[in-house]
């Protein structure tokens, strides 16, 4: 149980396009989703917390308009990069919680590279 | 904003070692978390601890949640190849509602044959 996927698992994209990232609890129903961001040989950054059915919280520094989060059902939530440039490269990972409990499982991740 | 300290950074040891790494705040959380992460994959949640002095084993793993509330600490028993990657300790501070996760900088666990 408790699993996440997320699609696609890895994107090349050139700068200055949009890249949709998709975030699925594939048996259970999620209360709250994340979206995180890991650079090469760093920890995970912690980017955005969303929420079914209502706008998504953003970490100090991170831009909404950037990076647009929609949580449309409670297994599903999309994570938007605009106008990509190479900066924007990066291991995206979605998490998503169990109601009652406040332990995260976390999506095999999405590799994007902007060229 | 909250940090974690963990350490070691990096561990280099003999199949069969025991192995010990921690986590250390300067606030206080109220769950602490234990994930593994292979490369180019997302983390697996290895321990969910959620009351201060909770001591919770997994396997070959044991995990314990400081009664300050501070610090917890992972320890591996008898290491073997698979448990190579990097372990990264998370805390968590929901008041009523899930939050995100802060996340200490990784243990590299590297396991010579």
């Amino acid at each position: 149980g408790a699993v996440v996927s997320q699609h696609p698992s890895w994107v090349i994209c050139k700068s200055g396009t949009s890249v949709k990232i998709e975030c699925r609890s594939l048996d259970f129903q999620a209360t709250t989703m994340f979206w995180y961001r890991q650079f090469p040989k760093q920890s995970l950054m912690l980017m955005a917390t969303s929420n079914e059915g209502s706008k998504a919280t953003y970490e100090q520094g991170v831009e909404k308009d950037k990076f647009l989060i929609n949580h449309a059902s409670l297994t599903l939530s999309t994570l938007t990069v605009t106008s990509a440039h190479p900066e924007d490269s990066s291991f995206y990972i979605c998490s998503a919680s169990l109601r009652e409990r406040y332990e995260q499982y976390f999506g095999p991740g999405t590799r994007l590279t902007v060229t | 904003g909250q940090q974690l300290n963990q350490s070691p950074q990096s561990m280099f040891i003999q199949e069969g070692e025991d192995v010990s790494m921690n986590c250390t705040s300067s606030s206080i959380f109220n769950t602490w978390l234990w994930y593994k992460q292979d490369p180019g994959e997302g983390p697996v949640l290895l321990i969910a601890l959620y009351k201060a002095g909770e001591l919770t084993s997994n396997g070959r793993l044991t995990a314990q949640f400081g009664i300050t509330r501070k610090d917890s600490f992972l320890n591996i028993s008898a290491s073997i190849p698979s448990d190579v990657g990097i372990y990264f300790c998370a805390g968590e501070n929901s008041g009523g509602g899930a939050d995100g996760l802060t996340f200490g900088k990784g243990t590299h666990l590297i396991i010579q044959p």
